[in-house]
């Protein structure tokens, strides 16, 4: 099967910008999790997707929202970017049922100026 | 919330040691406990997972023990190699249901290096 894919890989943005981050997870994977990866917070949990609904969201400002299409595919978006909003964002898929194992994808590097 | 606090940050060994990282989390309703290994620029990689009904887990020369009463488990690496030098994350979730869905508590990290 094919990993989890993320696009775009790279990003650089500025300020008060907007950005639209996409995921596509394992064939057969409903659940899609964003985590946000940087050097001081560590990794840390955004909102979790299944079936085209959030049903789990972490402690980041609404600036940060996300969707689920009919076909898993996630996309996150952030509005009005800060400088510290740059960041590794990872997506992970599982199948969503119960305690399965997260499948990172590589991740996009945004960086904001 | 969930709290996972992960030592050491940082671990020297020489190859064929055995290294250990240690990690406590704060809800004892936790029960899915999996360690990940992200390699410098690549993704973070599952190595090993353990859930709340087994003690221990080995995977050739991984190992995870789980101590439920003291809320604490560790990583276990034997014979290292210089590829297992990495950074090396351990995580806890609730599992199913309510605010759990999905997400996953990760501890800060440790930076493991296998001189040659």
């Amino acid at each position: 099967k094919a990993g989890v894919t993320q696009t775009p890989r790279y990003l650089i943005k500025t300020r008060g910008q907007q950005v639209t981050l996409s995921c596509s997870p394992i064939s057969g994977h409903r659940s899609v999790s964003w985590y946000q990866q940087t050097p001081g917070q560590g990794l840390q949990f955004l909102f979790e997707y299944f079936s085209e609904t959030q049903r789990n969201k972490g402690n980041f400002p609404g600036r940060f929202s996300g969707r689920q299409f009919s076909n898993s595919r996630s996309e996150m978006n952030v509005s009005t970017l800060e400088l510290g909003d740059s960041a590794l964002y990872l997506c992970a898929s599982s199948p969503g049922l119960s305690l399965h194992e997260q499948f990172f994808g590589p991740g996009t590097r945004l960086t904001v100026l | 919330g969930e709290n996972v606090e992960q030592h050491p940050s940082t671990l020297s060994v020489q190859e064929g040691d055995s290294a250990v990282i240690k990690c406590t989390y704060s809800d004892s309703a936790s029960n899915y406990f999996p360690w990940y290994k992200q390699e410098l620029g690549k993704r973070p990689q599952l190595i090993i997972d353990i859930r709340s009904n087994v003690g221990e887990k080995k995977d050739q020369r991984i190992a995870v023990t789980l101590n439920k009463t003291a809320k604490h488990f560790s990583l276990h690496i034997t014979e290292t190699q210089p590829e297992d030098s990495a950074v090396y994350f351990c995580a806890a979730s609730l599992g199913a249901g309510g605010t759990s869905y999905g997400k996953l508590t990760f501890g800060q990290g440790t930076i493991l290096t296998v001189h040659p």
